[in-house]
């Protein structure tokens, strides 16, 4: 069973920073990951998806990586705004399930 | 492009009550989700239907909740009798093709059932 796991829970910042975000997944057979943002009291929005052909997205002041053999993927934020601020969830679909599974998030704050 | 539309956006109900929610994806998509998030977690799928024909219901908890998605457009989730545990945001979201590694999913703005 796939589980996804998200480190760390929350991140406070100052604004102008470059940060990472972790994402880490159990079962290496993946079928492809995807990085969402959520705002409090709003859905889901898509940043960036990662194929498992794929090593790394680019959207923006957006980078994500993927490394399936160490069940691991980063997104990195360059330039940190507050605007950044929010909750960042990796979902990843497993070949054999082809199930979204969800990691808890990680709560950003940029600080002005 | 008009997103995933949801109604209702909140719903107070007490315990034993019944409840149901309205979901339009977006239109074309063939593959439509249904997800609780309890806060402070990710969401967990519910159940999943391309067209209309239902793929996972896997954690749809039966004896509760049904879904379904007649016409293979509009989808109703609906929870009979509510319990409190059930308080958490449900969310519906599309994607254009199911087993597409390309697909992306677009998510609605939730509905956040508070059951009393």
């Amino acid at each position: 069973k796939q589980e996804v796991t998200q480190i760390p829970a929350a991140l406070s910042v100052p604004e102008g920073e470059n940060l990472v975000l972790n994402c880490s997944f159990t079962d290496s057979a993946i079928y492809n990951l995807q990085w969402f943002r959520q705002d409090p009291g709003k859905g889901l929005t898509s940043l960036l998806l990662i194929q498992s052909s794929q090593r790394e997205q680019t959207s923006g002041r957006l980078n994500a990586s993927l490394d399936k053999s160490s069940g691991r993927s980063t997104l990195y934020i360059a330039a940190s705004q507050p605007g950044d601020s929010a909750t960042y969830l990796c979902a990843v679909r497993s070949n054999y399930g082809q199930n979204f599974v969800f990691g808890p998030g990680t709560r950003l704050s940029v600080l002005p | 492009e008009a997103g995933v539309a949801q109604s209702p956006r909140y719903k107070i109900i007490e315990k034993r009550q019944s409840v149901a929610f309205w979901c339009n994806p977006i239109s074309g998509h063939a593959t439509l989700y249904w997800y609780q998030q309890i806060l402070g977690q990710g969401p967990k799928l519910l159940i999943q239907f391309q067209n209309n024909g239902v793929v996972d219901d896997s954690q749809l908890p039966k004896d509760r909740f049904s879904a379904e998605r007649l016409k293979g457009v509009d989808s109703t989730l609906k929870i009979q009798p509510a319990k409190l545990e059930d308080s958490a945001v449900y969310l519906c979201a599309s994607s254009l093709v199911w087993g597409n590694p390309k697909n992306e999913q677009f998510f609605g703005p939730g509905t956040r059932l508070t059951v009393l």
